[in-house]
């Protein structure tokens, strides 16, 4: 079935850019989702992309979708510490498969 | 405004009981999910419905139940079977993208 990889932790420094990188195993996936999870809560979708795009921007966040490679990454400029939170990439088949997520932890 | 609610936010349950979280959608979705989140895990898929009585296992359903009578509705059940319930538990709907609700955290006594 449908995998979807992510590193698990990655440290910024505030005001510098993250990059949170994905890899999935399925070309047929429709959309490609990122989440971002506070702890307690629940997702909350921050962006998506269809899989005919190769990037989509929305403020700070911007999205690159390599279909080639099956690589999705999120790149969040200026770093908050409000942008501390797990970061969950999803990719959607028949149902939408997410990744196990990726801690970003903000330095000061 | 439209959304998701899961109520409770905190549960607790003794050994050999049953307990059903609630999940209610007012997005007219016809899609529903639950998954399950353990500390430091990702999300893994119990059940899921894409239609009013409707649903199919995902790919941890042992000990869990769930019906779907009502298009806004998706209640989920935790047997006395699952024998490790302790976790994070999610609602989600699909329309264009999938919406979360808040969550409901279950505690074993």
């Amino acid at each position: 079935g449908e995998d979807v990889e992510q590193s698990l932790f990655l440290s910024v420094r505030e005001g510098d850019s993250s990059v949170i990188n994905c890899t999935y195993t399925d070309s047929s996936s429709t959309y490609l989702y990122w989440y971002k999870q506070e702890p307690g809560a629940g997702l909350q979708l921050l962006t998506y992309i269809f899989s005919n795009m190769d990037m989509k921007q929305d403020q700070r966040l911007t999205v690159l979708l390599n279909k080639k490679d099956k690589h999705l990454s999120l790149r969040i400029a200026d770093t908050q510490t409000g942008d501390s939170a797990i970061y969950f990439c999803a990719v959607r088949d028949d149902k939408i498969i997410f990744g196990k997520g990726t801690r970003l932890h903000i330095l000061p | 405004d439209g959304g998701i609610t899961q109520s409770p936010k905190y549960l607790f349950r003794k050994e050999g009981q049953n307990v059903t979280l609630s999940c209610e959608q007012n997005l007219n979705h016809d899609a529903m999910y639950w998954y399950r989140q353990d500390p430091g895990q990702g999300l893994r898929l119990i059940y899921y419905s894409q239609i009013v009585n409707d649903f199919q296992k995902g790919d941890i359903a042992e000990g869990y139940s769930v019906s779907r009578e009502k298009k806004e509705s998706f209640p989920l059940t935790v047997t006395s079977a699952q024998k490790n319930p302790t976790a994070f538990y999610l609602c989600a709907s699909l329309g264009g993208s999938q919406h979360f609700g808040d969550g409901t955290r279950l505690s074993i006594l």
